[in-house]
């Protein structure tokens, strides 16, 4: 079973460029979730989709930044335009889901996208 | 607010040595917690995930503890292996939710053949 797959796996873009990140979850996942981890600090949460939707997106930095999950399939993180802090490792995870709002279920990670701004 | 603390930050040991890692939450409201391995340049691997309900967990040489009332857990690992050189880290959901991961900043293993 293929695990989570992000693209691309490095990107170094100038400030005030637009820059899109790709998420494949495991494939029956239903929970997507992005999580980003600027130089040294804590991986931090970004925001979590059930599925096409958003449930919670108040980890995301500013407007600068959209999500989508079209089809409720793959999703796609859009930083535009972008700072130089908005440098870092994004990473995607994606779980099963369960009993609504109840049941825990691990996270699998993605190998993440290192994001460069200059 | 939730927030995770690892100690120690990093751990040098020679081959074989059982370790412990520690983690600590502020918040023991907690659904569970996982802990993670990040290898460079990949991504994190879940190693155990404690459900809150529970006291441990094991995985091969690995076992994890959770002491919720205190705001702890513990990773041990047996019988350390060069393999086994990688940032842990330890997560739990932030207050009033079972999903939206804190970490901590991890400790990072180096196991010496």
């Amino acid at each position: 079973e293929a695990g989570v797959t992000q693209f691309p796996s490095h990107s170094v873009i100038e400030k005030g460029q637009t820059v899109t990140l790709r998420c494949d979850p495991i494939s029956g996942h239903d929970n997507l979730y992005w999580y980003r981890r600027v130089m040294g600090k804590e991986i931090k949460f970004l925001l979590h989709f059930v599925k096409e939707s958003k449930q919670d997106e108040s980890g995301m930095p500013n407007n600068r930044f959209l999500a989508e999950r079209t089809g409720g399939t793959y999703s796609t993180l859009k930083v535009q335009p972008a700072e130089l802090e908005d440098s870092g490792v994004y990473f995607c995870a994606s779980s099963q889901g369960g009993l609504e709002g109840r049941r825990t279920d691990t996270q699998y990670f993605g190998p993440g996208t290192r994001l460069t701004v200059l | 607010k939730q927030e995770v603390t690892q100690i120690p930050a990093a751990l040098s040991v020679p081959e074989g040595e059982n370790l412990v890692l520690n983690c600590s939450f502020t918040d023991s409201a907690i659904y569970n917690l996982q802990w993670f391995r990040q290898d460079p340049g990949k991504g994190l691997t879940s190693l155990l995930l404690i459900q809150s309900s529970q006291r441990e967990q094991t995985s091969g040489r690995l076992n994890a503890s959770l002491d919720k009332s205190s705001g702890r857990s513990t990773l041990y690992i047996a019988a350390s292996q060069p393999g086994d050189s990688a940032t842990y880290l330890c997560a739990v959901p932030v207050e009033g939710s079972n999903y939206k991961l804190t970490f901590g900043k991890g400790t990072l293993l180096t196991v010496n053949p």
